[in-house]
């Protein structure tokens, strides 16, 4: 079974950068690593995913380790938009989601 | 396209009696998932397919029935509602190593 483990929580200042850091223990050469969000009584929302290359879209970053144990989001601007629980994940068919890190923005 | 849509949003049950939560998906997706959110915490998944006939278990399924049997939809079963089944669940697709997309949720109570 896939094992992830993500900080409880983590806080950040308004227009300053916030690292996420997750740790993909049992992860294989195949499995993409995601990264989710999710605001109070909302679904899940994608951020980000990537395989071995570090990947950036609108949203964020995503810096994945040599060895692809361990992954970082990265919100180079946080804003108060972007407080939210925060989930990272591997395996394509069957993910399986960390404990997730709540964000805490502050202005 | 609808995405992933869930029935019904809100539904209360009795200890003991059975219902099936609905889940489609319009975006000829070939995996399927079921999780359930409990309050103040993370999503954990109950059961999965990878296709039309397919289906597995995931970290949770006990008390849960799933079955696959159009790549369109993938119906969540409670074969006896019991408290601790008080959760909201939702229902995601994806194909390949897209990303998921998840349905809206469906909150159930079990009294």
């Amino acid at each position: 079974d896939a094992k992830t483990t993500q900080p409880n929580s983590m806080e950040s200042n308004e227009e300053e950068p916030v690292h996420l850091p997750c740790n993909h223990s049992t992860i294989s050469g195949t499995d993409y690593i995601h990264w989710y969000r999710q605001l109070p009584s909302q679904g899940p929302e994608y951020v980000i995913h990537g395989l071995t290359s570090n990947v950036n879209n609108r949203m964020a970053s995503l810096a994945i380790a040599e060895d692809r144990k361990s992954s970082t989001l990265i919100l180079h601007r946080a804003t108060l938009r972007d407080a939210a629980v925060y989930y990272c994940g591997h395996n394509n068919n069957d993910m399986r989601f960390g404990a997730g890190t709540r964000l805490t923005v502050k202005p | 396209n609808a995405g992933v849509t869930q029935t019904p949003k809100f539904q209360v049950l009795k200890t003991g009696q059975s219902m099936t939560l609905q889940c489609a998906q319009d975006m000829n997706h070939e995996y399927m998932s079921w999780y359930r959110q409990d309050p103040g915490m993370g999503l954990r998944l109950i059961h999965y397919s990878v296709g039309a006939g397919i289906t597995d278990q995931g970290e949770v399924p006990n008390g849960y029935n799933v079955s696959r049997s159009t790549t369109e939809d993938f119906p969540l079963r409670l074969l006896s509602a019991a408290p601790s089944q008080t959760s909201v669940y939702f229902c995601a697709s994806s194909s390949g190593s897209q990303p998921q997309h998840f349905g809206d949720g469906t909150r159930l109570s079990i009294l």
